[in-house]
């Protein structure tokens, strides 16, 4: 099956720093990475969508420049959670896309960041 | 009104029984739609997808859709106690490429 890999799993940060998370396609080459954020209880919530060579597209009411989306090659996506503070703490999940027009996703692992 | 709706439960199913999940969508244009399994404290799982009306078996999961209702059901027969999880449901819309709506989960209590 489709493998896809997080790093890291879990992360602690203090309040104002940066923290990068990245997402591999394992086994196959993903076009389209997408990221979401989870909190306690909650279902996920679409942060970005992004394509292999452009710029991610944010969902309404994600902040760009916060949330810093590299998508370089068909294998690896990478989110930078800039400035991070407290209320950042949750859950990230990365998913890919097989190839384009393609509708199953598969998920990473996640990871859960806690800014302290 | 949320695009995929789903019962929160939880739902309490005695092991060995048939849990039956629910989800109804309001994009009547959407094409795919998906069901995945999330342990807690971990990421999505995959476990079905469909596409066209009827029904869809893999080993103990059956999905069914109705696209005129607008809806998507999973079945799982004989449960047992590791299938106790949040079940999500998720639609790829008629015009958001590649995006999948989720719903809120349903939470499944297998009980021995």
């Amino acid at each position: 099956g489709a493998v896809v890999s997080q790093h890291p799993s879990r992360v602690i940060c203090k309040s104002g720093t940066s923290v990068k998370i990245e997402c591999r396609s394992l086994d196959f080459q993903a076009t389209t990475m997408f990221w979401y954020r989870q909190f306690p209880k909650q279902s996920l919530m679409l942060m970005a969508t992004s394509n292999e060579g452009s710029k991610a597209t944010y969902e309404q009411g994600v902040e760009k420049d916060k949330f810093l989306i590299n998508h370089a090659s068909l294998t690896l996506s990478t989110l930078t959670v800039t400035s991070a503070h407290p209320e950042d703490s949750s859950f990230y999940i990365c998913s890919a896309s097989l190839a384009s027009q393609i509708h199953e996703q598969y998920f990473g692992p996640g990871t859960r960041l806690t800014v302290t | 009104q949320k695009e995929v709706e789903q019962n929160s439960g939880p739902l309490s199913v005695p092991e060995g029984a048939i849990a039956s999940l629910n989800c109804t969508y309001s994009d009547r244009g959407s094409q795919s739609f998906f069901w995945y399994r999330q342990y807690s404290g971990k990421s999505p799982e995959l476990i079905m997808s469909i596409y066209s009306n009827g029904d869809k078996e893999d080993g103990r999961f059956t999905a069914q859709l109705n696209k005129a209702s607008q809806y998507v059901s999973l079945l799982i027969r004989d449960s047992q106690p590791s299938d106790s999880a949040t079940y999500l449901c998720a639609v790829k819309g008629g015009d958001s490429w590649g995006k999948l709506q989720f719903g809120a989960g349903t939470q499944v209590v297998v009980t021995p």
